[in-house]
């Protein structure tokens, strides 16, 4: 299976300031088809996950774009360029191009 | 809107069986790809299983291969996941996700599998 690593697991983050989570994988997540499936959600305390970035660095539809994905390979990025307090809560990483699919173990972000 | 609804949740005996269910609402359902995906108290997500949209290819986590079944109506727009054998180990909030790439998420239903 591939293994997802995110760090850091805890981000303690200052509004306003810039925050980033990174995440590996232990194989490259480029499928056949030439793209990387690579996926951001954030799951807000007592909701359901949302996505936020698929394939590493297209961000889904009302999204704000002070988030922003980047990598490619084995090697990824979250960033989110101001942080506000709605983005509180659990960030996973998540490989869409091997089976079994399989997710980072997720950082909470705390202010 | 895609709207996904899901119910069917349960306090369940090990050794039960329990049969989930996710309402579709919002796009072509016949033609999506759909997922389970299941998170346990306080821990992270796991993808259980996933249905292609062509209808023929099915997928599923180890973890449950042999004792979930997952189908769909789409003549309802259904998606359904027949778990059996239950395990306490399979208690979770159980997430119905639309696509290969999990693009939108129910609100999930609760399994919990205790005696």
């Amino acid at each position: 299976d591939v293994v997802m690593t995110q760090s850091p697991l805890s981000l303690p983050v200052t509004l306003g300031q810039p925050a980033s989570i990174s995440c590996r994988s232990s194989q490259s997540l480029v499928y056949s088809d030439g793209n990387t499936y690579l996926n951001w959600f954030q799951q807000r305390p007592g909701q359901s996950p949302r996505r936020l970035i698929y394939k590493v660095s297209n961000r889904d539809s009302g999204v704000p774009d002070r988030f922003s994905g980047s990598g490619s390979g084995t090697e990824f990025t979250l960033t989110i360029s101001r942080v506000e307090a709605e983005d509180v809560g659990v960030y996973y990483c998540a490989q869409g191009t091997h089976w079994p699919r399989t997710f980072g173990q997720g950082t909470k972000m705390e202010i | 809107e895609v709207q996904l609804l899901e119910s069917g949740g349960d306090l369940i005996q090990p050794g039960g069986s329990l049969r989930l269910s996710c309402v579709a609402s919002g796009f072509t359902f016949t033609n999506a790809a759909m997922a389970w995906v299941r998170q346990a108290p306080g821990k992270g997500l796991e993808c259980v299983s996933i249905f292609s949209g062509n209808g023929v290819n099915t997928f599923y986590a180890d973890s449950v291969k042999g004792r979930f079944i997952i189908s769909r109506d789409n003549s309802k727009n259904t998606l359904y996941l027949q778990m059996n054998n239950l395990r306490p180990e399979d208690t979770a909030v159980y997430y119905c996700a639309k696509g290969w790439q999990y693009d939108s998420w129910g609100q999930g239903t609760l399994v919990t599998v205790s005696s």
